[in-house]
């Protein structure tokens, strides 16, 4: 089944501790983004990668940082948290040319 | 940056009723998405849009991109209950250097049995 998965859906953390949520796809597809979604702000860009070792910010990159090692996968790192980090995030992937298909979201609360 | 202005807001409707909601843009965009989110899960994809002009149905959707690529909608007909979500346009350069896709903010659907 193609699909985006996600690690971990849900986490609490405290302020500064390091934490990785992992993206992995299983459609080979080039492009894959970040993104976070607050109420009455909807779903802004993070990071995006057009493929390994390709990767862009997006709209709101400060105090993320992302790698591509491998084409399937697109780790996002938050290296110390802060509370305006808690939020709803979501990974999604496309091929070119074709619509992004998303993951099941990781929600954050940063304490 | 580039933003896109997504209307409504939020509609409240009874089940039957065509539902129609836009977004706008301040630039150009080579491609449309509409995008529809239930709770707790990620956006699904309803219908993309790739040429100026396009109108496309995916069963009882049928969205447009608008000829002057600044706009697009989406039309729901005869809703269901189950019709109810968020709603999402987003619009996007896709090709050369630009990987990113820009979101509306939503429009929140629901549905009165």
């Amino acid at each position: 089944e193609a699909q985006v998965t996600q690690n971990p859906r849900y986490l609490i953390t405290v302020t500064g501790k390091k934490l990785t949520v992992t993206c992995s796809q299983n459609m080979n597809h080039e492009y894959m983004s970040w993104y976070r979604q607050d109420p009455g702000l909807g779903l802004r860009q993070i990071y995006y990668s057009m493929n390994v070792e390709v990767t862009d910010k997006g709209d709101v990159p400060e105090g993320y940082k992302v790698s591509r090692k491998e084409k399937r996968n697109f780790p996002l790192i938050l290296e110390s948290p802060s509370p305006n980090q808690t939020s709803l995030y979501f990974c999604a992937s496309r091929s070119r040319g074709l619509g992004q298909y998303f993951g099941p979201g990781t929600r954050l609360t940063v304490l | 940056g580039q933003q896109l202005n997504q209307s409504p807001q939020s509609m409240f409707i009874q089940e039957g009723e065509d539902v129609s909601m836009n977004c706008t843009s301040s630039s150009i965009f080579n491609t449309w998405l509409w995008y529809k989110q239930d709770p707790g899960e990620g956006p699904v994809l309803l219908i993309a849009l790739y040429k100026a002009g396009e109108l496309t149905s995916n069963g009882r959707l049928t969205a447009q991109f608008g000829i002057t690529r600044k706009d697009s909608f989406l039309n729901i007909s005869a809703s269901i209950p189950s019709d109810v979500g968020i709603y999402f346009c987003a619009g996007s350069n896709y090709g050369g250097s630009q990987g990113n896709l820009i979101f509306g903010k939503g429009t929140k659907l629901s549905v009165k049995p």
